[in-house]
């Protein structure tokens, strides 16, 4: 059974910081892993896809990285600012034919002005 | 505007009450899921469809039970609700393993 684990639970950083938010996962043979972010009381809203064959995805101050044969994958965020303050969350779809998502219990991030 | 629409928002509900929980979407998407969210965990799970007609169980589908007459149109039903199921419940849509749209979420209380 796939299991997705995120560490830390919760972070708090100044502005400006660059920060590392971690992803790992026990079933390598997956589809995809997705990075969501979620505001408080808000639905997911999507932030980068890594394909299984790919290695890394970049949007703007983001970037996120997958090893599938580890099992990790990471997000990195780059000069951090208040407005990134929320949850962040990591899924992943297995190669069955139901590409539904297992996701992580994300990281809670707090940048202070 | 494309996208998911849940129906209704918020909802409090009584111990054996049900309630029918409504998904749309217009972008043609094959994939619908229906999620549950708990505080300070993840998203679990509960009922997922493949197409039009088709559900299967997720990982926490007992409680629950779904239907998708229609290819827009993924129903989530609570038929004796219980407090263990208050939760924020939340309906997602995707291409074929890509371009999950997820809905901003229905928030459930059962007393």
């Amino acid at each position: 059974k796939q299991e997705v684990t995120q560490i830390p639970a919760a972070l708090s950083v100044p502005e400006g910081e660059n920060l590392v938010l971690n992803c790992s996962f026990t079933d390598s043979a997956i589809y995809n892993l997705q990075w969501f972010r979620q505001d408080p009381g808000k639905g997911l809203t999507s932030l980068l896809l890594i394909q299984s064959s790919q290695r890394e995805q970049t949007s703007g101050r983001l970037n996120a990285s997958l090893d599938k044969s580890s099992g990790r994958s990471t997000l990195y965020i780059a000069a951090s600012q208040p407005g990134d303050s929320a949850t962040y969350l990591c899924a992943v779809s297995g190669v069955d034919s139901s590409y539904k998502l297992i996701f992580g219990s994300g990281t809670r991030l707090l940048v202070r002005p | 505007n494309a996208g998911v629409t849940q129906t209704p928002k918020f909802r409090v509900l009584k111990t054996g009450q049900s309630m029918t929980l409504l998904c749309a979407q217009d972008m043609n998407h094959e994939y619908m899921y229906w999620y549950r969210q708990d505080p300070g965990m993840g998203l679990r799970l509960i009922h997922y469809s493949v197409g039009e007609g088709t559900t299967a169980k997720g990982e926490v589908p007992d409680g629950y039970n779904v239907s998708r007459l229609k290819k827009q149109n993924f129903l989530l039903g609570l038929e004796s609700a219980a407090p263990s199921q208050t939760s924020v419940y939340f309906c997602a849509s995707s291409l074929q393993g890509g371009g999950y749209t997820f809905g901003s979420g229905t928030r459930l209380t059962v007393v």
